[in-house]
């Protein structure tokens, strides 16, 4: 089974802290995203990952950034947290090219920001 | 571009009911459609998708969905609810590259005893 884990369950920071997501995935996954989760908008995507190194913005970019060091781990990035940020934050990880495409989801982190 | 809605932001049914969630499409090209579920405090688990193989996708937890092209539907059922299904529920489409997930904006399942 694919295993997307992400660093925290819940986190709570201040107004103007930088703050890092962290989310590892174990099969290897060439495409990972990261998604905030906001009642009644669904999920919106931030940016995404198709290979080390490699970004592309995705809905709602702005105030965020990202990193892709190793292929296994994509960490999002809030350069100075402000209270609209306050959100549930889900990472995915995707199967490889010439698979059925299919998103695996990791248990998500919900961040509050006072 | 490609969008998806969901009528009903909450649903509610009595457990042993049948469960009809609601999702409708655009999309300019062939799409993959895809159920979500997600059960309190976790992340999505994909409960079934359609990839332009048959039009009656079977899932896990005895869900099933039928891709209507000339409806651009994919709407959930499961024919008789239990308690444990009590969840919110994504429908989401996706073109070839799967680069760019769309997300309905979820419905809320409640099962009453």
């Amino acid at each position: 089974d694919v295993k997307v884990t992400q660093s925290s369950r819940y986190l709570v920071k201040r107004t103007g802290e930088k703050v890092f997501l962290e989310c590892v995935q174990d099969m290897d996954h060439e495409n990972m995203f990261w998604y905030r989760q906001d009642p009644g908008l669904g999920l919106r995507l931030i940016y995404f990952s198709y290979d080390v190194k490699m970004k592309e913005k995705g809905d709602i970019p702005e105030g965020y950034s990202v990193s892709r060091e190793k292929k296994e781990r994509f960490s999002l990035i809030l350069e100075s947290a402000s209270t609209n940020q306050t959100s549930m934050y889900l990472c995915a990880s995707r199967e490889p090219q010439g698979a059925p495409e299919t998103q695996y989801f990791g248990p998500g982190t919900r961040l509050l920001v006072l | 571009a490609q969008s998806v809605t969901q009528l009903g932001s909450h649903v509610s049914v009595s457990e042993g009911a049948l469960v009809l969630l609601r999702c409708n499409y655009s999309s300019s090209v062939p799409p993959y459609l895809f159920w979500y579920v997600q059960y309190p405090n976790q992340g999505l688990q994909l409960l079934l998708k359609y990839t332009s193989a048959a039009t009656l996708v079977k899932g896990i937890n005895g869900f099933e969905a039928e891709f209507k092209k000339s409806e651009t539907s994919f709407h959930l059922t499961k024919p008789s609810a239990h308690m444990s299904d009590a969840a919110e529920y994504f429908c989401a489409v996706s073109d070839r590259t799967g680069n760019q997930f769309y997300f309905g904006t979820g419905t809320s399942l409640t099962v009453i005893p």
